[in-house]
């Protein structure tokens, strides 16, 4: 398995405040991906970074906010949690970008915002 | 932008036989990779077979193999032999450029 890990694995936290979520590699990959999943939708890119400090938005970015300050941790930020940020959380890694290689994932966050 | 339909949201199959799930998509591009993703009831993402568009032959992977017709854009994923352990959610994948779009996924459970 990759060396994935996401912290904290389970997190329950009311409407409004902060909420940051870790993952952590082993692999010292290039690119790393933040996703959500939700019934009927799959999962969907939240915010991905190829480098450190080097970031870019995906599909459903509005909300939330990424840091990349070393290769192996990214770091997911909501700054306000909203009921609908309630979700499985994931992080993936890639050697090469995602069109050329597969991603790796960990093994999810689930968070509820009440 | 990119959009990917699997139109099966449930489906079974008797342990032994074949199962074959449905995958379509929408792009304009050319050069992209498709994937299928298996997620067992541990919520894990596992890669289970990987097809890139300009390869005109079908990937397979041991009991797992694709059917690709580009000009129709879609991707079957066919499972031989299912076994117990292929019960879960699988998950059609389209990639370009950094951006990867799952479908819905389809729940397959395999029957005794």
């Amino acid at each position: 398995d990759a060396g994935i890990t996401q912290s904290p694995r389970h997190k329950v936290t009311e409407t409004g405040t902060p909420v940051t979520l870790r993952c952590h590699q082993t692999e010292n990959h290039r690119y790393m991906y933040w996703y959500r999943q939700d019934p009927g939708h799959g999962l969907r890119l939240i915010h991905y970074s190829y480098g450190v400090k080097d970031t870019d938005k995906g599909e459903v970015s509005d909300g939330y906010s990424v840091s990349r300050s070393k290769t192996e941790d990214f770091l997911l930020t909501l700054e306000s949690a909203t009921s609908s940020q309630t979700s499985v959380y994931f992080c993936a890694i890639s050697a090469r970008g995602s069109s050329y290689n597969e991603q790796f994932f960990g093994p999810g966050t689930r968070l509820t915002v009440l | 932008a990119q959009t990917v339909t699997q139109s099966q949201p449930e489906m079974s199959v008797q342990e032994a036989e074949t199962v074959t799930l449905s995958c379509t998509y929408d792009t304009s591009e050319s050069n992209y990779y498709l994937f299928w993703y298996k997620q067992p009831p541990s919520r894990q993402m596992i890669l289970v077979i990987r097809q890139e568009a300009y390869k005109q032959q079908n990937a397979t992977e041991n009991r797992f193999s694709v059917n690709f017709q580009k000009a129709a854009k879609s991707f079957s994923l066919k499972i031989s032999d299912s076994q117990l352990g292929d019960t879960a959610m699988y998950f059609c994948a389209f990639a370009y450029n950094n951006d990867m779009r799952f479908g819905a996924g389809t729940r397959l459970t395999v029957k005794p």
